[in-house]
């Protein structure tokens, strides 16, 4: 069965540094992979997804992913963290034969520290 | 409405009592979603609607557990003679249409305690 997994349940990162949020798939290439954020007191909400085409998909608030089927992987980055980007970011697969339903990772809590 | 709207946000029964939790989608949004967020555990599927009919209720973890949607827009998660199991976050979520892939646009769910 398919199934995410996100490396880090908890990533602490220094204002204006790198961001990287790291995300593994099992088994054959699903069809869509996805990442999801979900501020304090908020739904969660698409930050980026890919389905066909260009493996580097660029997402809102500066962040961008890149599918690599070779390593199985859909890590997620930003160059520059900026305290608002404290946050909990899921990533997220559908497996093949049912695009509706998707498979999630634990989440990775991120935190900016000043 | 602006976003998808869940009532309540926070629900503590006593355990064999039965709860319904309620979503109302986005308007216009075709397809709708429960999932559920246990301690600890990833989000994971209960139920997918399609208008009114679930062509997938496959994540449904027992027959205490029913949903219904009406009109093609407030859906209904029954949880009957609740368990301390059942203790989660039930999240909804609603897409415009049920294309695989499409954006899900998530409630801020509704926290159960079953005591």
């Amino acid at each position: 069965a398919q199934s995410v997994t996100q490396l880090g349940s908890h990533v602490s990162v220094s204002e204006g540094a790198l961001v990287l949020l790291r995300c593994n798939y099992s088994s054959s290439v699903p069809p869509y992979l996805f990442w999801y954020v979900q501020y304090p007191n908020q739904g969660l909400q698409l930050l980026l997804k890919y389905t066909t085409g260009a493996t580097l998909v660029k997402g809102i608030n500066g962040f961008e992913a890149e599918f690599k089927k070779s390593e199985t992987s859909f890590h997620l980055t930003k160059p520059s963290a900026h305290m608002s980007d404290a946050a909990e970011y899921f990533c997220a697969v559908t497996p093949a034969g049912n695009n509706r339903k998707l498979i999630w990772g634990l989440g990775t809590s991120l935190a900016v520290n000043p | 409405g602006a976003g998808v709207s869940q009532s309540p946000s926070n629900k503590v029964t006593e355990k064999g009592k039965d709860v319904e939790l309620r979503c109302d989608p986005i308007s216009g949004h075709t397809a709708l979603y429960w999932y559920r967020q246990s301690l600890g555990q990833g989000l994971e599927f209960l139920i997918y609607f399609q208008g009114n009919s679930a062509p997938d209720k496959s994540g449904l973890p027992s027959d205490r557990f029913s949903a219904e949607r009406t009109g093609g827009s407030v859906s209904t998660l029954t949880i009957q003679r609740t368990q301390q199991e059942d203790s989660a976050v039930y999240l909804c979520a609603s897409s415009l249409t049920p294309q695989g892939g499409e954006k899900l646009f998530f409630g801020s769910g509704t926290q159960l305690s079953v005591l």
